[in-house]
């Protein structure tokens, strides 16, 4: 069964600073990942995906994610953190046959001036 | 490009009450997805269509819930009747097609407080 795990309930991070926020994944096959971000009473909003090719993805404003097959991981990173950043980022799974996409639990990024 | 448009944004009913989301996919998005978000979780899929018909609904509690998209295009998700778990936000989302590569996009959601 595919199953995704944030381990992270909250990150906090200072302006200006690096970030990571981190995921693990489980999942027959080939795994299709995949990053979204929620504001508040908003939908989620598509960050970046890693489909094949480069192990590291680059994805809207300034995201990045890098995936690492022995780990089993795809964290998500960005060199310099903004207060906009502060939001709900999830982390999504489906495997190459198409299957569904299946959600971590979130991960409450909050950025402090 | 207009994004997925769902309303009501907002819905309070008591329990065992009915109650019906609509959802507006972007054009040309053949796929369409009906999404729980229970408070402190990650959407669950609840329903996936493609154009008209349905390709998942193994997680639709179906004695409650049903939904439908008659012409591939606009799609209802119905609850009938409601019960207090039921409270939760209910994303819509669509993509071009079923392919694993697809990302999809979300619309607000209908935040529903079943009381």
């Amino acid at each position: 069964a595919q199953s995704v795990a944030q381990p992270e309930d909250q990150v906090n991070v200072a302006e200006g600073n690096p970030l990571t926020v981190k995921c693990t994944y489980s999942v027959s096959g080939n795994p299709y990942l995949f990053w979204y971000v929620q504001y508040p009473n908003r939908g989620l909003q598509f960050l970046l995906k890693y489909i094949t090719g480069d192990n590291l993805v680059k994805g809207s404003y300034g995201f990045e994610a890098e995936f690492n097959k022995s780990q089993t991981s795809f964290h998500l990173k960005k060199p310099s953190a903004l207060v906009s950043d502060s939001a709900l980022y999830f982390c999504a799974v489906k495997n190459n046959q198409g299957g569904k996409l299946i959600f971590g639990q979130g991960t409450e990024l909050s950025v402090k001036p | 490009e207009a994004g997925v448009a769902q309303s009501p944004r907002y819905k309070i009913i008591e329990k065992r009450q009915s109650v019906a989301f609509w959802c507006n996919p972007i054009s040309g998005h053949a796929t369409l997805y009906w999404y729980q978000q229970i408070l402190g979780q990650g959407p669950k899929l609840l329903i996936q269509f493609q154009n008209n018909g349905v390709v998942d609904d193994s997680q639709l509690p179906k004695d409650r819930f049903s939904a439908e998209r008659l012409k591939g295009v606009d799609s209802t998700l119905k609850i009938q009747p409601a019960k207090l778990e039921d409270s939760a936000v209910y994303l819509c989302a669509s993509s071009l097609g079923t392919g694993a590569h697809n990302e999809q996009f979300f619309g607000p959601g209908t935040r529903l407080t079943v009381l």
